[in-house]
């Protein structure tokens, strides 16, 4: 069965530190990985995404993830964090041939303190 | 331009009832996905729908059920309301294709009490 493993529930860190946020899965077909990131009271918002080509994969707000085939893996970072990233973040999946029905990981609680 | 817009943002019901949640999607996208997100949990699928048929559904008893209009908007029906339905329920819309990024509303939180 396909499935979504985000390894720490919670990570708190100081301000202007680096995190990762660290996310595997499980596949017998080739997938399409995503994070989302959720603040309180909102819906998901796509943070970014990995579709085919190069493996590591930047956002707008200094993210970025690298795709590791061998070691299913789908890891989050930023190098220095602010307090306004405070908020639950989700690696999700699309199985390829599956429309895109995402497979959500349990979520990790990225809580920034100054 | 508008994202997804869900109504209502709360609803609390009483077991064995019913509600209906409503759903329109982004402009421009012509399939909408709902999710299930329980309190501390990520969120989980429960169907889609395309063409106004129900394309891929989740493991979700047949008391969820729903609909997709002319217009691409969706609705969410759950009957016979357990306790445990208690949830954030997440709108999803996007183009078809297994390659097009999902854009959510921000929900509905049902309490069933």
């Amino acid at each position: 069965a396909q499935s979504v493993t985000q390894l720490d529930s919670q990570v708190p860190v100081f301000e202007e530190a680096p995190v990762e946020l660290r996310c595997n899965y499980s596949s017998s077909v080739s997938v399409y990985l995503f994070w989302y990131v959720q603040y309180p009271n909102q819906g998901l918002q796509l943070l970014l995404k990995y579709l085919s080509g190069s493996t590591l994969v930047e956002s707008i707000n200094g993210f970025e993830a690298e795709f590791n085939k061998s070691q299913t893996s789908f890891h989050l970072r930023k190098p220095s964090v602010h307090i306004s990233d405070t908020a639950e973040y989700f690696c999700a999946v699309i199985l390829s041939g599956g429309y895109n029905k995402l497979i959500f990981g349990a979520g990790t609680r990225l809580a920034v303190h100054p | 331009d508008a994202g997804v817009t869900q109504s209502p943002t709360h609803l609390i019901k009483t077991r064995g009832q019913q509600v209906t949640l409503r759903c329109s999607p982004k402009s421009g996208h012509d399939t909408v996905s709902w999710y299930q997100q329980a309190l501390g949990q990520g969120p989980q699928f429960i169907f889609q729908y395309y063409e106004e048929e129900e394309r891929q559904r989740g493991n979700f008893p047949d008391r969820f059920s729903g609909h997709q209009f002319p217009n691409y908007s969706s609705e969410l029906n759950v009957n016979a309301l357990l306790l445990g339905d208690s949830a954030l329920y997440l709108c999803a819309s996007s183009l078809t294709g297994e390659r097009s990024p999902l854009h959510f509303g921000n929900g509905t939180r049902l309490t069933v009490t």
